[in-house]
């Protein structure tokens, strides 16, 4: 149990042009996502939360008019980098928290590799 | 959240037991203690998680110490599959259930 997918596993883009990216959780409901980027040799950061029906919660430092974040059902929350350029090329990564136990723990799809030409 | 501190690196061989430390000495009293292993180019893989108990599941052990300042990650029989990414987290409601990963300790499994 405790699936999560992304789509599309990789996307290449033309600078300026906007990329949409899936995450869904198959066999559980999360009010709650996550949205991480990771650029190469480094580790994952957290761009924002993404809450069910509500806004989504930036970190400081990323842009909310570029990172456009949807959570519109309980399975599906997606990621849309709109106006992409090079430096936006990277490894993008969702989690769907799931309630189990007593705790919620993080589940994490299998990335999107997004490279802006 | 607490900060942890793990190794950069280290190498196990196929077959045996993989410990992996890590060390949490500001972790407060609500804080989880989570390991994720992340396999090249892949998404970040859960492990396991604990509070304070020593947990168990079909991947690995969790030995937290009764202080909760340090815990260890037990891969029982690695296999060259393990090789991998392996963080250490501290989480905690006050931070929104957030997940904040650091450098973690690249596994090498040798044959």
């Amino acid at each position: 149990g405790a699936v999560v997918s992304q789509h599309p596993s990789w996307v290449i883009c033309k600078s300026g042009t906007s990329v949409k990216i899936e995450c869904r959780s198959l066999d559980f409901q999360a009010t709650t996502m996550f949205w991480y980027r990771q650029f190469p040799k480094q580790s994952l950061m957290l761009m924002a939360t993404s809450n069910e029906g509500s806004k989504a919660t930036y970190e400081q430092g990323v842009e909310k008019d570029k990172f456009l974040i949807n959570h519109a059902s309980l399975t599906l929350s997606t990621l849309t980098v709109t106006s992409a350029h090079p430096e936006d090329s990277s490894f993008y990564i969702c989690s769907a928290q799931r309630l189990a136990g007593g705790t919620d723990t993080q589940y994490f799809g299998p990335g999107t590799r997004l490279t802006v030409l | 959240d607490a900060k942890t501190t793990q190794p950069p690196s280290m190498d196990c061989a196929e077959g045996r037991a993989a410990n992996l430390p890590c060390n949490h000495s500001t972790i407060s009293g609500n804080e989880y203690v989570y390991w994720y292993r992340q396999i090249h180019s892949q998404g970040p893989q859960y492990i396991i998680h604990g509070l304070k108990n020593n947990e168990t599941n079909e991947m690995a052990s969790l030995i937290i110490t009764e202080d909760r300042k340090s815990s260890t990650l037990i891969l029982p029989h690695a296999t060259l599959r393990d090789t991998a990414v392996y963080y250490c987290i501290v989480r905690g409601k006050a931070a929104g259930n957030k997940l904040t990963f650091g450098g973690g300790t690249r596994v090498l499994v040798k044959p």
